[in-house]
């Protein structure tokens, strides 16, 4: 049973434009997600992370939302580059600031961003 | 500060073999976490260790354990090899109160 969910497999996006990636989790104690960036034979790259008790993250170009009422989160990337182009995994960890070891991810949506 | 190292980068094995793969962390992080990358189950969580402790351990059978050692270099051994033990191994470390994790360049392990 999927505790976190990355329901779309890919996404295509123009150049310039916002890319939105959406994630889905069932398990109410994870306290902390995070959103990874993975390129074909290389390890996942943290990008951003947010909290439960926050509803919104940025960092430059990326921001995360979160609802926890509806046990989702998105992240935006605004504007989205060819270079964004990549695998992007949501990860969910419970203990208070997600303090467990343990991350439990998402299958993962593959970003295009075409020029 | 450099990154997660991982060795070796690629492995080729035989069914009912074993195999040592080793991780090094980022230096000052004492937590080093294991995962297992396959197509159908995507990343699943191996075990973590924290200054020489398993601290954590996934759903993964008893041919898979791992160990730290006390400059918090890691290792994961997997026995009796099996057709379906091949993944991307990857390693990932943090420091012991945060949870963001760094991931490592990975072990490509096929199991023939």
């Amino acid at each position: 049973d999927q505790q976190v969910k990355q329901n779309s497999p890919s996404l295509s996006v123009q150049e310039g434009r916002i890319s939105i990636l959406n994630c889905d989790y069932t398990n109410s104690m994870f306290d902390y997600f995070l959103w990874y960036k993975k390129y074909p034979a290389e390890g996942p790259t943290f990008l951003i992370s947010i909290s439960s008790i926050k509803d919104k993250n940025e960092d430059g170009r990326f921001t995360v939302f979160l609802n926890k009422s509806a046990k989702h989160l998105s992240l935006h990337i605004v504007p989205s580059q060819p270079g964004d182009s990549a695998v992007y995994f949501c990860a969910a960890s419970e203990g208070l600031g997600g303090s467990q070891g343990n991350l439990i991810f998402g299958k993962g949506t593959k970003l295009s961003v075409k020029p | 500060k450099a990154g997660v190292t991982q060795t070796p980068r690629y492995l080729i094995k035989t069914r009912g073999q074993q195999v040592t793969l080793s991780c090094s962390p980022i230096s000052g992080h004492r937590s080093v976490s294991w995962y297992q990358q396959t197509p159908g189950q995507g990343l699943q969580f191996l075990f973590e260790y924290f200054s020489e402790t398993q601290r954590n351990k996934g759903n993964f059978p008893g041919r898979f354990s791992g160990r730290q050692f006390s400059n918090s270099r890691s290792e994961m051994n997997v026995s009796t090899l099996e057709l379906g033990d091949s993944a991307l191994y990857l390693c990932a470390s943090r420091t012991g109160g945060l949870a963001e994790q760094y991931f490592g360049p990975g072990t490509r392990l096929t199991v023939t």
